[in-house]
């Protein structure tokens, strides 16, 4: 079965700290991984996705097969990084569809 | 930098009636999609659309769900006879490419029904 597993709801830091936001997934294959942003009353925007091997506001994420992961992670955190994050991966044997994890709300406090 | 745009963003409605959500894609994007969000749960995927046929749904899109493109630049979600379990925030995305191609969202039209 396909799944996204994102074990916590609720991530809260204090500026500066690290941050690591989880994500394992189920997928028979060799699937893409994304990691999709929501900061307060904006749209769903593409934050980084493994193929591409960049970092993006100080973000990065490491695919590991052997663990079925992808978590993401930012050796300080900001507050302007407080947002919803969601995983999702999409695969090769579909039409591009994504399955999502359930999201994990980062908290950065001053 | 272009866009993907939702309208309404808020649609109330009663249950049993007929509702379309439309969604205008980034204009060179080829591949289109509708996912659904229910308050405190996952972003799940209904449907995809390519060449102006459904290339994938999901469980959750029944017979009471449809799609078009009706004119080469609007996306349109129709929900036939609204349940009050289909409350929910719908999102549009457009695709330049297939997979792994980046997928643009638009923002949202929150369907309630009452």
């Amino acid at each position: 079965a396909q799944r996204v597993t994102q074990p916590e709801k609720l991530l809260s830091v204090f500026k500066g700290a690290p941050v690591e936001l989880k994500c394992n997934y189920s997928y028979s294959g060799s699937p893409e991984l994304f990691w999709y942003v929501q900061y307060s009353r904006q749209r769903l925007q593409l934050l980084l996705r493994h193929i591409s091997r960049e970092s993006i506001k100080g973000f990065t994420a490491d695919l590991n097969k052997g663990e079925t992961s992808f978590h993401l992670k930012k050796p300080f955190a900001q507050e302007e990084d407080s947002a919803m994050y969601y995983c999702a991966l999409s695969g090769p044997g579909n039409t591009g569809k994504l399955i999502f994890g359930q999201g994990t709300t980062l908290q950065v406090k001053p | 930098e272009p866009e993907v745009t939702q309208t309404p963003s808020h649609q109330v409605t009663q249950m049993g009636q007929e509702v379309i959500l439309r969604c205008v894609p980034i204009s060179n994007h080829l591949y289109f999609y509708w996912y659904r969000q229910i308050l405190g749960q996952k972003v799940e995927f209904l449907v995809s659309f390519y060449n102006n046929e459904i290339s994938e749904k999901s469980e959750i899109f029944d017979d009471q769900f449809s799609v078009e493109r009706p004119d080469g630049s609007n996306f349109t979600l129709k929900i036939r006879s609204t349940k009050l379990e289909d409350s929910a925030m719908y999102f549009c995305a457009s695709a330049r490419d297939r997979y792994p191609d980046t997928q643009y969202f638009g923002p949202g039209t929150r369907l309630t029904v009452l």
